[in-house]
């Protein structure tokens, strides 16, 4: 059962345009977002987080959609650039900031190619 | 050392062998995690150490998988009698607390089994 799917293999886009990377989870008792990202031959690395009492978080050129009665997320880059070409992962949470710990269920990833 | 350090890097056995993966933590994390990552799939919770006991051990898929961990440090993932199926990357985190945005990967270990 995957309880957070990301349905995008993959992703190319030309630089500088936008690069929108979408998640969707069934766990309604999800309530806390992260978005990872790895390079190859690489461990995944925190990129960016939402919880589910907000709707966007923004930082820099990364930004974080929550649309909760959907239950959908999106990550936002722009602009893009060659370097963000990577994998991305999409993962949740449920009670945060209560009792839970790094246990993420994460997404298949999606694969970002950013063209020059 | 500066991060998360895992070995081998890489590991091919052949199937019914044992094999013992192995991480590093950064220094002072108390908190250990391991996951694997099957082709095409998400990365998997395994188990769960704080300290050296483990609170949560509910990812391992069968008694063929086990770990420890020592000194709130080191860490050993065990797998008996190894199957294909058993076949991804392993990757090893850990975190300062539970605050999840401080989950350091280290690069995982590729494991093969033929």
């Amino acid at each position: 059962d995957q309880q957070v799917k990301q349905n995008s293999p993959s992703l190319s886009v030309q630089e500088g345009r936008i690069s929108i990377l979408n998640c969707d989870y069934t766990n309604s008792m999800f309530d806390y977002f992260l978005w990872y990202k790895k390079y190859p031959a690489e461990g995944p690395t925190f990129l960016i987080s939402i919880s589910s009492i907000k709707d966007k978080n923004e930082d820099g050129r990364f930004t974080v959609f929550l649309n909760k009665s959907a239950k959908h997320l999106s990550l936002h880059i722009v602009p893009s650039q060659p370097g963000d070409s990577a994998v991305y992962f999409c993962a949740a949470i449920p009670n945060a900031g209560g009792t839970s710990y790094g246990k993420l269920t994460f997404g298949q990833g999606t694969i970002l190619t950013v063209h020059p | 050392g500066a991060g998360v350090s895992q070995s081998p890097s890489n590991k091919v056995t052949e199937k019914g062998k044992d094999v013992e993966l192995r991480c590093d933590p950064i220094s002072g994390h108390t908190a250990l995690y391991w996951y694997r990552q099957s082709l095409g799939q998400g990365l998997e919770f395994l188990i769960y150490f704080q300290g050296n006991s483990a609170p949560d051990k509910s990812g391992l898929p069968s008694d063929r998988f086990s770990a420890e961990r020592t000194g709130g440090s080191v860490s050993t993932l065990t797998i008996q009698r190894t199957q294909q199926e058993d076949s991804a990357v392993y990757l090893c985190a850990s975190s300062p607390g539970r605050w999840v945005e401080k989950l350091f990967f280290g690069s995982g270990t590729q494991l093969s089994v033929l």
